[in-house]
């Protein structure tokens, strides 16, 4: 069965500082793998994806994410952390084999908060 | 590009009612809509699946009877709730795929919080 984790509910860092947030992911066959962010009481918009190719994706707003598949993660980074970045942040993975190759599958989301 | 509204934004309705939730792609054709609910603090838990002009897949444990979704168009999809209870509150989301992004893409309408009382 297909599914993503994320590990953290929470994330704290400091404005300034590097970010990580977390995700893996298990899926049969090639995975397309996807990064939102959801403020409060909004809809979620894209930041990034891994369809092929480089490993490290780079996105919206300064964010990157590394595809590791021999570690089956997509973890989220940024250099520098804003306070503005402070929001929730989904990964999500879409499969390509396996019979659920129309749906995306998410995460359970990480709250980022970033102290100024 | 790449836009997805949801009409209404938030509705407060009175239990045994029924609400219609309105999703437009507004500036690409939508082949596949999807609609997730999400409730508070907890991720999206997606209820059905739709093409246009087709029958919606529902997800395991989603009353088709109750959540009617019609995917008339390209560019518009509806979900109607019938007989709302004060369970069924909730945000709901709507997502369109279509020709955009190469349709590996999946864009989001910015939701719509229905309260039933």
């Amino acid at each position: 069965a297909q599914s993503v984790a994320q590990p953290e509910d929470q994330v704290n860092v400091a404005e300034g500082n590097p970010l990580t947030v977390k995700c893996t992911y298990s899926v049969s066959g090639n995975p397309y793998l996807f990064w939102y962010v959801q403020y409060p009481n909004r809809g979620l918009q894209f930041l990034l994806k891994y369809i092929t190719g480089d490993n490290l994706v780079k996105g919206s707003y300064g964010f990157e994410a590394e595809f590791n598949k021999s570690q089956t993660s997509f973890h989220l980074k940024k250099p520098s952390a804003l306070v503005s970045d402070s929001a929730l942040y989904f990964c999500a993975v879409r499969a390509l084999a396996g019979g659920a190759t129309n749906k995306l599958i998410f995460g359970t989301g990480t709250l980022l908060a970033v102290q100024p | 590009g790449a836009v997805v509204s949801q009409h209404p934004s938030r509705v407060i309705c009175k239990s045994g009612t029924s609400v219609k939730i309105e999703c437009r792609s507004l500036d690409f054709q939508a082949t596949t809509m999807f609609w997730y609910r999400q409730f508070p603090k907890q991720s999206l838990m997606l209820m059905a699946t739709s093409n246009e002009g087709s029958k919606a897949t529902y997800e395991q444990g989603v009353e088709k009877d109750k959540f009617l979704i019609n995917h008339a168009s390209l560019t518009l999809s509806t979900l109607t709730v019938t007989s709302a209870h004060p369970e069924d509150s909730s945000f709901y989301i709507c997502s369109a795929r279509g020709l955009a992004g190469g349709l590996y893409e999946q864009y989001f309408g910015p939701g719509t919080r229905l309260t039933v009382t």
